[in-house]
């Protein structure tokens, strides 16, 4: 079945320092959709990307779909404290649902 | 912005007894609401999908008359864990698409122990 990495789990950076992780599909994929999950609290969509190459920003995160659109990326700008949580990627799979990677874990040192 | 909520937010009970779990799409109608566990540090395992009316279609592994789900209406979605056990123990979170949506709207999740 579907599939969907991320490499590692947990990454630590120093405040103000940039950020960015990476997301792998086995499968080639018709979107590509990223969660925050902060501690103690819930998963929140960010965003959806969905055509090859595609570049979208939210203040200090980019986000970006392969052109192969097997794999997607997160560049956080100068962590801040508010980075905080953990940051899921999902791939759409059968039936509508949502496969999702493990996650990373981001914590930010001040 | 899509409000979903889920009741309770915690629960504790023993071992053999049933559980039941809530959750509403507060302003807006989910056509579809997904069940996921998450265990400690670990991503959110799907367990099921269930659609507005119709039976829900379990992933494989998920026993179907262990875990109930019912989507009686387009805002509201429940999972009962029937004779639990303390293996069940765990964030129990629920999610909402609406008709012609590709998002999915968390609720703030249902941490369940079972002693």
């Amino acid at each position: 079945g579907q599939q969907v990495m991320q490499i590692p789990q947990y990454q630590h950076v120093q405040e103000g320092e940039d950020f960015t992780t990476y997301c792998n599909s086995s499968t080639t994929l018709s979107n590509i959709q990223w969660y925050k999950q902060r501690p103690g609290g819930h998963p929140v969509f960010l965003i959806q990307l969905v055509k090859s190459g595609e570049v979208k920003k939210q203040k200090r995160l980019t986000f970006q779909f392969g052109e192969a659109k097997k794999n997607s990326s997160l560049h956080i700008t100068a962590t801040q404290t508010t980075d905080v949580g953990t940051y899921f990627c999902a791939g759409p799979g059968a039936n509508s649902k949502l496969t999702f990677g493990k996650g990373i874990t981001l914590s930010v040192r001040p | 912005g899509a409000v979903v909520s889920q009741h309770p937010s915690r629960v504790i009970c023993k071992s053999g007894t049933s559980v039941k779990i809530e959750c509403r799409s507060l302003d807006f109608q989910a056509t579809t609401m997904f069940w996921y566990r998450q265990f400690p540090k670990k991503s959110l395992m799907l367990m099921a999908t269930s659609n507005e009316g119709s039976k829900a279609t379990y992933e494989q592994g998920v026993e179907k008359d262990k875990f109930l789900i019912n989507h009686a209406s387009l805002t509201l979605s429940t999972l009962t864990v029937t004779s639990a056990h303390p293996e069940d123990s765990s964030f129990y979170i629920c999610s909402a698409r609406a008709r012609g949506g590709y998002e999915q709207y968390f609720g703030p999740g249902t941490r369940l122990t079972v002693t």
